[in-house]
């Protein structure tokens, strides 16, 4: 058990819709980071917070947007969403620590039908 | 930006030793992480390479050569508990602490 925590585990949805991903960082990490994960193509980095503040982004959709609240916790949202967008969905959290090693939560396994 | 190579599938033996390669390109390096997942699991943490060297921690060990853009997971005394994907990330130093991955090394351990 890595300490991070995702809800729900499972989401099944219809295209056009739109859902929420929520994660909670192991207690004291400031970082929170969200990945895609299908089976075409790999782990995906998609954003990154610390503190709050968004501090990178990678190939995240228009459709998705995230933030982090004052208590750490994130949450991943997904709009509009296309059959295409049914994947893996990794939160991870890191410490402040030179080496920052991310660690993962359980993730929430998304099916667009 | 950042490419990671590593090979698709390997299969080994139950008590033998195996190594994965990773090669990379990057416009800046801060560090290579190797993790290991189990189908449908979080990526769990194995490894962190800096500096150029040999990592050991246990059964796993990690190199690294930053001039050669290089480096290999080697598991020894492998189980069939070791069966699992295993990703080579590479942390660039740019872009907050994100990671790029591989597309993962699925080893399967046999009897």
């Amino acid at each position: 058990d890595s300490g991070v925590t995702q809800t729900p585990k499972h989401l099944i949805t219809a295209t056009g819709q739109r859902v929420t991903l929520r994660c909670s960082p192991r207690s004291g990490d400031l970082s929170v980071y969200w990945y895609q994960q299908s089976l075409d193509q790999g782990l995906q980095f998609l954003i990154q917070y610390y503190n709050g503040e968004e501090r990178a982004k990678g190939n995240i959709l228009e459709r998705f947007s995230a933030q982090q609240f004052p208590d750490l916790h994130s949450e991943l949202n997904l709009s509009s969403l296309e059959l295409g967008d049914s994947a893996l969905y990794f939160c991870a959290s890191s410490g402040s620590g030179r080496e920052g090693t991310q660690y993962f939560g359980p993730g929430t396994r998304l099916l667009v039908l | 930006g950042q490419n990671i190579d590593q090979p698709t599938e390997m299969t080994a033996t139950e008590g033998a030793i195996v190594q994965i390669n990773c090669t990379y390109q990057t416009s800046g390096f801060n560090g290579l992480f190797w993790y290991q997942q189990h189908a449908g699991e979080a990526p769990t943490f194995l490894s962190y390479n800096v500096l150029d060297g040999l990592e050991e921690k246990g059964r796993f060990s990690s190199f690294l050569s930053r001039s050669k853009g290089y480096s290999y997971l080697l598991l020894k005394e492998l189980q069939m508990k070791d069966s699992a994907s295993y990703l080579c990330a590479v942390r660039g130093r740019r872009g907050g602490n994100k990671l790029t991955f591989g597309t993962g090394t699925q080893l399967k351990v046999e009897l």
